[in-house]
């Protein structure tokens, strides 16, 4: 069966910090990854999403960048926090093709800048 | 512009009764889908149910059922027999187009609290 790991579960970082999170997935092959912010008490923002390797798009601009160096690795970065990047931000992956297949969601990191 | 609206921000329901989520959306693709999460107070996001838009039935899981009417453009949820543990935020969200157009991206509504009381 297939399971999508996160870590770290919560972080706090001052601002002007730099940021790492990191997502894998596990039992599947060339999944298609997302990363997903939620801001306190509101919907999923998607910040990143990726069909391959290095193959890596961005919804909204920001200070935030995804990479993805193996098939089932995911990362979000950031080179200085900001006190807006505060949030809970969720990885998720799916199967490439599949019009019905859900969004299967790590369990998320909580990230105070403070 | 706002693609899934979810008009109701918190709900009150009473354990073994059911309750409607509502759910409204904006496309026009005629192949999308819609989907439903809960998200309990820990955090996680589990996934509840789908409905294709060339779906000739409504959906059901368990005591999840999906009330879709398409051309009214809304995907209500509705929860059978509510119990303690279905006290969470609930959202609804959409994918347009084919899997290979979208890349699988799902948009999201701002979700609804449900709390369920004894």
């Amino acid at each position: 069966s297939q399971t999508i790991h996160q870590w770290p579960a919560t972080l706090v970082q001052p601002v002007g910090s730099p940021l790492s999170l990191e997502c894998t997935v596990e039992g599947t092959s060339n999944p298609n990854l997302y990363w997903y912010r939620q801001a306190a008490g509101r919907g999923l923002q998607l910040l990143f999403y990726s069909i391959g390797i290095d193959q890596i798009s961005s919804e909204v601009p920001q200070n935030l960048s995804a990479s993805r160096p193996q098939d089932r690795q995911f990362i979000l970065s950031s080179k200085k926090l900001l006190l807006s990047d505060s949030g809970f931000y969720l990885c998720a992956w799916t199967w490439t093709g599949g019009a019905n297949s859900p969004l299967h969601f790590g369990n998320g990191t909580r990230l105070t800048v403070t | 512009a706002q693609k899934i609206t979810q008009t109701q921000p918190g709900m009150f329901v009473q354990e073994k009764e059911a309750v409607t989520l509502d759910c409204t959306y904006d496309t026009s693709d005629p192949s999308y889908g819609l989907f439903w999460y809960k998200q309990p107070s820990s955090g996680e996001m589990i996934f509840l149910i789908y409905q294709g838009s060339y779906d000739q039935q409504n959906a059901t899981e368990g005591r999840y059922s999906l009330n879709f009417q398409k051309a009214r453009k809304s995907a209500n949820l509705v929860i059978s027999a509510s119990q303690l543990g279905d006290s969470a935020m609930y959202f609804c969200a959409m994918r347009e187009g084919r899997a290979t157009d979208s890349w699988g991206k799902l948009q999201f509504g701002a979700g609804t609290q449900v709390v369920v009381t004894p």
